[in-house]
């Protein structure tokens, strides 16, 4: 059965920091590569990776994926306490959304 | 509000009692998904119809479990006998066909489930 792992499972930095997220996947029928942040409810969408080393940003998030390894990284830089969430990344393979754990993210001003 | 409503919000039953619950998805969306997601864990998948079918189900849904979504629209998952161990946050999403899985998989608020 598939398996999405991500890493760390928890990080608390001060704000301005960079942090790196990362997610490890396997490879039975996959489309794409998602991350999502969840910070009370709802996860909501961030980035759809397809394409290895094709770097998606937005504002201070960018993510990347690695197709030969297996792996993508999310990254936020100079980051914020409203960054404070659980990041998700969930591995699309054959119409079903294989999740991660999370990464809870701790951001202290 | 067009985003995907769930309701309740939270549910506080006894261990044996029925529950339901209820998605409202994004209107035009045909696909809509159902998640439990329990602490510290990442949602985990329960099934999904198309339009009104449902096409897919998971392995780990107990026959306690029933999903429905009679015209196409609104959605409806039914614990019967509930036990414990399905207390968790319950969401939904709603997409679009065609346009892949996640990029526009929107979210409900979820359903937080309390079993005695």
């Amino acid at each position: 059965e598939d398996k999405v792992v991500q890493s760390p499972l928890s990080l608390v930095v001060h704000e301005g920091d960079t942090v790196t997220l990362n997610c490890s996947y396997e490879v039975t029928n996959f489309r794409s590569l998602l991350w999502y942040k969840q910070e009370k409810k709802a996860p909501t969408f961030l980035f759809m990776l397809t394409s290895s080393g094709i770097e998606k940003k937005s504002g201070r998030l960018s993510s990347i994926l690695d197709k030969k390894e297996l792996f993508s990284i999310l990254n936020i830089t100079a980051t914020q306490t409203g960054d404070s969430a659980i990041y998700l990344c969930a591995q699309d393979s054959n119409y079903q959304l294989i999740w991660g754990a999370g990464t809870k993210l701790i951001i202290k001003p | 509000d067009t985003g995907v409503s769930q309701d309740p919000r939270h549910k506080i039953t006894k261990r044996g009692q029925n529950v339901t619950f209820r998605c409202d998805p994004i209107s035009e969306h045909n696909r809509l998904y159902w998640y439990r997601q329990t602490l510290g864990q990442g949602p985990e998948f329960l099934t999904y119809f198309q339009n009104e079918a449902q096409l897919e189900k998971s392995r780990l849904l107990s026959d306690r479990f029933s999903a429905e979504r009679p015209k196409g629209s609104f959605s409806t998952l039914e614990i019967q006998r509930t036990e414990q161990g399905d207390s968790a946050m319950y969401l939904c999403a709603s997409s679009l066909t065609g346009t892949g899985v996640g990029e526009k998989l929107f979210f409900g608020s979820g359903t937080q489930l309390s079993v005695l």
